[in-house]
């Protein structure tokens, strides 16, 4: 079974802090990608990497930064946290074949208070 | 703006009754496309997927969608559904040769038994 492992389910951060939000997959796919899920918003696109320290922005990359050192780990960094990044945090990764099913974890439930 | 677009963003049936949730997407290249689910509680996964061929789709639990190329179209069928389908609908768009994953805003189905 495919695995995506995402390193908390809750966290509870206070506004200014640097949080990092890690995501491990372990079927050696290249793609990896950090979703913010918000309701009545969907799931929007913060950032993806399709190799190792390779990234590009998606639709909402302000206020985010990523990394990603091994093939099996992204971290998703919030520089200095926000309330307005109180969300779901998902991860998933993917093939490097154009349109392979992506696999997803269970999320990450970041409270900036 | 390239963009994916679920009209319905809640719906609610009762068992036995049909289902159809839209799903428009704006890309102008050539797509693969998915619907994936998110049981309460559970992490997202994938649903069907159409990459090339028959237009029209199989999915697990019963569901099919059909893909109308001219109306940049593919929505999600599925002739009875039960109270087991309660769950969140997300479309999703990859643009051919890119690694891009996007997905729409969800729809929420609630069945009632």
């Amino acid at each position: 079974d495919v695995k995506v492992t995402q390193s908390s389910r809750y966290l509870v951060k206070r506004t200014g802090e640097k949080v990092f939000l890690e995501c491990v997959q372990d079927m050696d796919h290249e793609n990896m990608f950090w979703y913010r899920q918000d309701p009545g918003l969907g799931l929007r696109l913060i950032y993806f990497s399709y190799d190792v320290k390779m990234k590009e922005k998606g639709d909402i990359p302000e206020g985010y930064s990523v990394s990603r050192e091994k093939k099996e780990r992204f971290s998703l960094i919030l520089e200095s946290a926000s309330t307005n990044q109180t969300s779901m945090y998902l991860c998933a990764s993917s093939y490097n074949q154009g349109g392979t099913e992506a696999f997803f974890g269970q999320g990450t439930r970041l409270t900036v208070v | 703006a390239q963009s994916v677009s679920q009209h319905n963003h809640h719906v609610i049936l009762s068992e036995a009754a049909s289902l159809e949730l839209g799903c428009n997407y704006s890309y102008g290249g050539t797509v693969n496309l998915f619907w994936y689910v998110q049981y309460p509680g559970q992490h997202l996964q994938l649903l069907l997927k159409y990459f090339s061929g028959d237009p029209l789709v199989k999915g697990i639990k019963g569901f099919e969608a059909e893909f109308i190329k001219s109306k940049f179209s593919f929505n999600l069928r599925k002739p009875s559904v039960q109270w087991s389908d309660t769950a969140e609908y997300f479309c999703a768009v990859n643009v051919r040769n890119t690694d891009k994953l996007i997905f729409g805003t969800g729809t929420r189905l609630q069945v009632f038994p």
